[in-house]
């Protein structure tokens, strides 16, 4: 099966620090990459939906300016959080469809810690 | 508005024991249907989906679900759980955009635990 990947699995930084996470499709190419973000004990939440080569498309209540994405290639999308509060502390995962297709696939998550 | 119920937050069951977990969901049309698991710190693994025909569908180790249309409900089922089964449960819906699936709903999840 499609297999995605995130980069890195886990991340701790400062406060104030900015945070890049990589979301890479590693066997076919993802026109489209969703970005979710889940809480504890929670269900996931969309932020975005990312097109190659266009802008993010951002989900009501979600800060585009704090969490920027970028899906400049086929097989690569990035989230950025900036200004990382303690708030932004999170589990994000990424998910990556196959143009024309009907199923996302699912990276493995990066749990970020901001302290 | 679309929404995905999984009206059970925690389940606890005996090893050996069936299982069904349910979910109703509200959208306009004919929607796509998922359900996956999540281990803890991990991602979503696809137990099984359903688009379209036979009704019943299979998944991997050893789930299956039914789409009932008139009661709106993709409920998961398994008849004999094993402890590897505990985990958290999401149900998810999407649509049709065009020939490509859209955005996914998800359910607020269900946790499984399963006693020895």
């Amino acid at each position: 099966g499609a297999v995605v990947s995130q980069h890195p699995s886990r991340v701790i930084c400062k406060s104030g620090t900015s945070v890049k996470i990589e979301c890479r499709s590693l066997d076919f190419q993802a026109t489209t990459m969703f970005w979710y973000r889940q809480f504890p004990k929670k269900s996931l939440m969309l932020m975005a939906t990312s097109n190659e080569g266009s802008k993010a498309t951002y989900e009501q209540g979600v800060e585009k300016d704090k969490f920027l994405i970028n899906h400049a290639s086929l097989t690569l999308s990035t989230l950025t959080v900036t200004s990382a509060h303690p708030e932004d502390s999170s589990f994000y995962i990424c998910s990556a469809l196959e143009g024309g297709g009907n199923e996302q696939f699912f990276g493995p998550g990066t749990r970020l810690t901001v302290l | 508005a679309q929404s995905v119920t999984q009206p059970d937050i925690h389940i606890t069951v005996s090893e050996g024991a069936s299982l069904e977990l349910r979910c109703n969901y509200s959208y306009g049309a004919t929607p796509y249907l998922f359900w996956y698991v999540q281990s803890p710190g991990q991602g979503l693994q696809l137990l099984l989906k359903y688009f379209s025909g036979d009704t019943l569908v299979q998944g991997i180790k050893g789930f299956e679900a039914e789409f009932k249309r008139s009661q709106s409900s993709f409920n998961l089922r398994k008849p004999s759980v094993h402890w590897s089964d505990a985990a958290e449960y999401f149900c998810a819906v999407g649509f049709d955009r065009g020939s490509t699936l859209g955005r996914l709903y998800f359910g607020r999840g269900t946790q499984l635990t399963v006693w020895p």
